[in-house]
């Protein structure tokens, strides 16, 4: 069965600073992807970043990374040069590329961003 | 596109009361997912469809949670009855199938329902 789990509830960071949120998975399917979306105070769900389990390099967008370590089981959001605007809820997901493709969620990890 | 859309963004009903929450996918996405969102449980998947088939709706709470996809521009999620631990933020979202190009969801604004 599919697992995800974020074990940090909550993360301080220091403006303009980098930060990793933890992120590790759990999946028998060989084919999946791995996904970050970020959760601000109003509510929507913004999606940031993908990463496929067949994809040689990890995924890139701007100022957000993914650290995929396919034998660890992790995917870890990295955020360079942190802003206050990145203060959030951010959510790691998981899908199956089998049965159907079920989209699961992590419990979520709040990040805070100091000036 | 405008996106997934859900109607109503906010409905406060009675105990009792049947409830329908309504979603409008991205036009061309064939997989759609309705969630759940509270504080106790975080987001939680209730049902997903494929080409408007149910797939898994292993998360749907009990037999008052119903969930249908008529056509490929429109979902329901029905409640009935509603009760007051049904309060939550309700996501619809919708993405292409998997083996088509990225799958990542894109989300609606959410409903938020208060049952008192």
């Amino acid at each position: 069965a599919q697992k995800i789990t974020q074990t940090q509830p909550g993360m301080f960071v220091q403006e303009k600073e980098a930060v990793t949120l933890d992120c590790t998975y759990d999946t028998s399917d060989p084919s999946y992807g791995l996904f970050w979306y970020k959760q601000p105070s109003s509510g929507e769900m913004i999606f940031l970043i993908y990463q496929g389990s067949y994809d040689q390099q990890n995924a890139t967008e701007g100022r957000y990374s993914l650290n995929f370590q396919k034998a660890r089981k992790s995917a870890n959001l990295v955020i360079s040069a942190s802003q206050l605007g990145d203060s959030a809820m951010y959510f790691c997901a998981m899908r199956d590329d089998a049965g159907g493709g079920k989209l699961i969620f992590g419990q979520g990890t709040e990040l805070s961003v100091k000036p | 596109d405008a996106g997934v859309i859900q109607s109503p963004r906010h409905e406060v009903t009675e105990m009792g009361q049947e409830v329908t929450l309504r979603c409008k996918p991205i036009s061309g996405h064939n997989s759609l997912f309705w969630y759940r969102q509270t504080m106790m449980r975080g987001l939680e998947l209730l049902i997903y469809f494929n080409n408007n088939v149910p797939i898994d709706d292993s998360g749907m709470p009990e037999d008052r949670f119903s969930a249908k996809m008529p056509n490929a521009s429109f979902s329901t999620l029905k409640i009935q009855p509603s009760e007051p631990r049904d309060s939550a933020v309700y996501f619809c979202a919708s993405s292409f199938q998997p083996g088509q190009s990225h799958t990542e969801a894109f989300f609606g604004q959410g409903t938020r329902l208060t049952v008192v």
